[in-house]
C-alpha cells in the first residue's frame, strides 16, 4: 500500500514552463519533506514543511502543505534543464512510543527539462 | 555541515565475496539508515539504528548485515548476494525526535553495488 500518492510520475517540458507537482496521503503527516535527486547521487532535501497552510519559496520552487497535513505541491516557475532530475516527498509518521519519525516516500516525479 | 559520506562510491562483487559499505556522519544525528534503490524508483527501507541499536529491520535477507560501531560510523556486511541485489544503496541521517527535531534525513551519495 503507498501512503503517499505522487503526480505525475513522469514530466517533460520545455526551458521556461511552470510545473506543478502533487503528493497526497490520507493520512496526517507530522511533516513532509521535498528531495531532488540526480543519476546516481543521494536525494538531496529542498524543503520540510511542518505547519497545515505553510508555503515555502526556494528561488523558482515553491511548496505548499495542506491545511489538513494530507497533500502538499511543488511548484517551478520558468523552469530550466539544471531542474531535470527526480523530485521525491516524503511524509513523516511519528510511530508510538517511537522516537523515530520513519519517513516514507512517495514514487516520485522524473522530470526532463529540455533546452 | 549537512554532509553524510559513503564509501566506496562503486563495487562489483561476485556472489561469492564478503564486502563492506561504510558511512559516516558528524552532525551528532543519533539514527541513522540504511536504503535500497533501484533505477527510478524511490528509496526503500532497510534498517534503522536509533542510539547505536538496530530498532527496525525491514524483513531483509540475512546476507545484508548492519552494524553500528558508534555514533558516527555505520557499515552494511555484505556475503553471498545475488544478482538482483545490485542497487544503489543510501545511507541517512537523521536528529532524534527528543532533540526537537523535524525528522529531515540527510542522506550520502550512494554506493552503486553491482552483483555478479
Amino acid at each position: 500500500t503507498q501512503l503517499l500518492e505522487q503526480s505525475p510520475q513522469f514530466l517533460s517540458i520545455q526551458e521556461g514552463e511552470n510545473l506543478t507537482v502533487y503528493c497526497n496521503s490520507s493520512s496526517v503527516f507530522s511533516s513532509l519533506q521535498w528531495y531532488r535527486q540526480e543519476p546516481g547521487e543521494g536525494p538531496v532535501l529542498l524543503v520540510t514543511v511542518v505547519t497545515g497552510g505553510e508555503v515555502k519559496k526556494l528561488k523558482r520552487l515553491t511548496f505548499q502543505f495542506g491545511d489538513a497535513r494530507k497533500d502538499s505541491s511543488l511548484h517551478i516557475t520558468a523552469a530550466q534543464p539544471g531542474d531535470t532530475g527526480l523530485y521525491l516527498c516524503a511524509g513523516v509518521f511519528t510511530d508510538r512510543g517511537s522516537t523515530l519519525g520513519r519517513l516514507y516516500f512517495g514514487r516520485g516525479t522524473q522530470l526532463t527539462v529540455w533546452p | 555541515d549537512t554532509e553524510v559520506t559513503q564509501t566506496p562510491k562503486h563495487l562489483v562483487m561476485g556472489m561469492t565475496n564478503k564486502k563492506s559499505l561504510k558511512c559516516e556522519q558528524h552532525m551528532g544525528h543519533r539514527a541513522m539508515y540504511w536504503y535500497k534503490q533501484k533505477a527510478k524508483k524511490p528509496p526503500e527501507l532497510m534498517f534503522v539504528y536509533s542510539y547505536e541499536k538496530l530498532s527496525i529491520n525491514e524483513s531483509v535477507p540475512s546476507r545484508f548485515s548492519p552494524e553500528c560501531p558508534n555514533s558516527s560510523l555505520l557499515n552494511l556486511h555484505l556475503h553471498a548476494l545475488q544478482p538482483e541485489d545490485s542497487a544503489l544503496y543510501l545511507c541517512a541521517s537523521s536528529q532524534d525526535k527528543l532533540a526537537g527535531a523535524t525528522y529531515e534525513q540527510y542522506f550520502g551519495p550512494g554506493t552503486r553495488l553491482t552483483v555478479t
